[in-house]
Order: structure tokens, then sequence, then C-alpha cells
């Protein structure tokens, strides 16, 4: 059974610090990778898919880097700012599909002013 | 372009009722997902459609769910005879077609909270 492991649980930073959020998945066939934000109250919001054969993705200030043997993903935040406060979680579609995502418990990020 | 919806966004609903949650994906977006997020369980997938294909309903945690999808657009979650366990936020998804060995995107609605008391 695939599963998701999200560290630090939660994380608070100054503004403007460049910082690095992990994602761990005990089951390495995987398809795909997907970094999602949420805010308090809201749905989910698509940051960034890695497919399997991809090394890392970039948004913007995001960077998010998959490496599939060891398990793991990062996604980096540049410069960041009080917006980017949210919490962040990682999802793998796991049992075997390509949709089924699987998610870890995420990370509370607070960017203080 | 609308993202997916999703009604209510709250529902309050007495133990024993039953409840329907509608989702409507964005337009062109063959694959439709639901998911429950509760506090203890964190994110959990209930079900997925993809066109006029048989629904993968392996994520239904009892028989009182149930989902259909009219005409291969909106879709509703109905749960029976509800219990204080269903309380949790139900989250609908869509993405284009999921072909094999590759997948696509998924988007979130913003989620209907349901209360049973």
């Amino acid at each position: 059974k695939q599963e998701v492991t999200q560290i630090p649980a939660a994380l608070s930073v100054p503004e403007g610090e460049n910082l690095v959020l992990n994602c761990s998945f005990t089951d390495s066939a995987i398809y795909n990778l997907q970094w999602f934000r949420q805010d308090p109250g809201k749905g989910l919001t698509s940051l960034l898919l890695i497919q399997s054969s991809q090394r890392e993705q970039t948004s913007g200030r995001l960077n998010a880097s998959l490496d599939k043997s060891s398990g793991r993903s990062t996604l980096y935040i540049a410069a960041s700012q009080p917006g980017d406060s949210a919490t962040y979680l990682c999802a793998v579609p796991s049992g075997g599909s390509n949709y089924k995502l699987t998610f870890g418990k995420g990370t509370l990020l607070t960017v203080n002013p | 372009g609308a993202g997916v919806s999703q009604s209510p966004s709250n529902k309050v609903t007495e133990k024993g009722k039953d409840v329907e949650l509608r989702c409507d994906p964005i337009s062109g977006h063959t694959a439709l997902y639901w998911y429950r997020q509760s506090l203890g369980q964190g994110l959990e997938f209930l079900i997925y459609f993809q066109g006029n294909s048989a629904p993968d309903k392996s994520g239904l945690p009892s028989d009182r769910f149930s989902a259909e999808r009219t005409g291969g657009s909106v879709s509703t979650l109905t749960i029976q005879r509800t219990q204080q366990e269903d309380s949790a936020v139900y989250l609908c998804a869509s993405s284009r077609r999921g072909l094999p060995g590759n997948s696509y995107e998924q988007y979130f609605g913003p989620g209907t909270r349901l209360t049973v008391t």
C-alpha cells in the first residue's frame, strides 16, 4: 500500500527566505507526482505535476523535483511571501492506477512579514 | 475559464437523513473524481468516472455511499442514512482523460463541508 509522508508538518519562516518542503513515498512505481496548496476552508489548487519521466518542473518561484528511485520529491519556494502561507500537499497515483491519488498529510507553511 | 464547482458549500444534516452533493466539472474534462477530507483520515479517494466506462468505486467506505454521473458531465454523490463519522469535506476534481502510461493534472473544486449532527 502506497504511503506518502511530508516533512516537516509545519514550517514558519520570515518573508524573503527560500525554503524546501519534502515529500516521500513508499512505492516508486508511480505515474506522476502532484503538488497542491490548500488555503484554510478552501479546496486544493494544483501547483505542479511532474510526470514519472521528468526530473523537475518549474512554475514562477516554485520548483519541484522528483527522484523516483529514492521515493522522494521536494518543492522549492524561492523568495517566500506572506501570500505563500498555506498547507502544501503532495500526492501520487496509487493502487496501480494513474488516477487514484494518495495524499500526504501536508506541510503547514507560515511566512511572516 | 470556469473551474470545478460544487454545491452546496455547506450542508448540515441530522443523523439518519440522506444527502446529495453535486459537482460540475471543468468543461471538456472527461474524468471526474470524488475525495473526502476528514481530520482523522486526511484526503481519501472515493470514486472515479471516466467517460462511459464503469466507475472505479473502490474507495467508497460503505454501501450507504453512491455516485452517478449523468451525460458525462455533472456528478452527484449520495450518502444514505448519514452517520456522524460521515462529517467531512467532500472534494470533487476533474481532469482530461488519463491515458495508460500517463495521467493529467487533477483540478479540484472548493468542496462541500458536511456536518452530521
